[in-house]
C-alpha cells in the first residue's frame, strides 16, 4: 500500500480546469513533486519543489500544498495533458524512502 | 544535457538475479541519489531504492532483502541486482536522477528530473 494516496481517475473537459490532488503525512513536512506518464513512456517531471516547472513544462501547470494535501492544478487542460499523473516524496517513517502515491488517470473530455 | 542510459537482462527464469546497469552521461554524479523505480504491467510506480556518489544507500522495506545497488563513480555509472525473482516482479525498470534537501520555509524537497528509457523485464520458466 502507497503511503501517499490519490484518486485513481478524473476527467476534465477540454480547456477547463482542473485538480489532482495526494495526502499523506510525509506531505506536511515535503513538497510533492508531480510526475506525467503517457503510454508506453518513461514518467515526465512537471513540479517540484514549492511550484517549480522543469525546462518545457507549460505554466498551465502548477503546484499547491496544503497540511497533508499536494495539489497539481491544470488550468486550461489541453488534450495532450490526457496522462497518468504520479506524486512521489520522502515517505514519513524519517528514513530518507522514497514513495509514489498510486497515479491518477486524467481523462480530457 | 544530462541523460541517462540504462541496459540489462530483459528475460529471466524464477530464482536468478535481475541485473541493471546506469550510465550518467553530460552531468555531474555528485550530489544527487541514483535511483532504481519499477513499473508492474498495468501498475503504478515503485520506488526500489537509491545510492548516493559515496555509496549511501536506501532500499524500499519491501526489497531490501534481495535488493542491492551499487555506484562506480570511475564510470558513471550505477546498478541494480535483484537476486530470487518471481513473476512479481516483472515490470518495466527505470533509472533515475534524485535531489533532495531542505528550504527555507523548512519544508524539505525530493524529486527526480531525469529518467532513463526504461527496461522491460520478463521473469518466466
Amino acid at each position: 500500500s502507497s503511503e501517499l494516496t490519490q484518486d485513481p481517475a478524473v476527467s476534465v473537459a477540454l480547456g477547463q480546469t482542473v485538480r489532482i490532488t495526494c495526502q499523506g503525512d510525509s506531505l506536511r513536512s515535503y513538497y510533492a513533486s508531480w510526475y506525467q506518464q503517457k503510454p508506453g513512456q518513461a514518467p515526465v517531471l512537471v513540479i517540484y519543489g514549492k511550484n517549480n516547472r522543469p525546462s518545457g513544462i507549460p505554466d498551465r501547470f502548477s503546484g499547491s500544498s496544503s497540511g497533508n494535501t499536494a495539489s497539481l492544478t491544470i488550468t486550461g487542460a489541453q488534450a495532450e495533458d490526457e496522462a497518468d499523473y504520479y506524486c512521489n516524496s520522502r515517505d514519513s517513517s524519517g528514513n530518507h524512502l522514497g514513495v509514489f502515491g498510486g497515479g491518477t488517470k486524467l481523462t480530457v473530455l | 544535457q544530462v541523460q541517462l542510459q540504462q541496459w540489462g537482462a530483459g528475460l529471466l527464469k524464477p530464482s536468478e538475479t535481475l541485473s541493471l546497469t546506469c550510465a550518467v552521461y553530460g552531468g555531474s554524479f555528485s550530489n544527487y541519489y541514483w535511483s532504481w523505480i519499477r513499473q508492474p504491467p498495468e501498475k503504478g510506480l515503485e520506488w526500489i531504492g537509491e545510492i548516493n556518489h559515496s555509496g549511501s544507500t536506501n532500499y524500499n522495506p519491501s526489497l531490501k532483502s534481495r535488493v542491492t545497488i551499487s555506484v562506480d563513480t570511475s564510470k558513471n555509472q550505477f546498478s541494480l541486482k535483484l537476486s530470487s525473482v518471481t513473476a512479481a516482479d516483472t515490470a518495466v525498470y527505470y533509472c533515475a536522477r534524485g535531489e533532495a534537501g531542505a528550504t527555507t520555509s523548512l519544508y524539505y524537497y525530493y524529486y527526480m528530473d531525469v529518467w532513463g528509457k526504461g527496461t522491460t523485464v520478463t521473469v518466466s520458466s
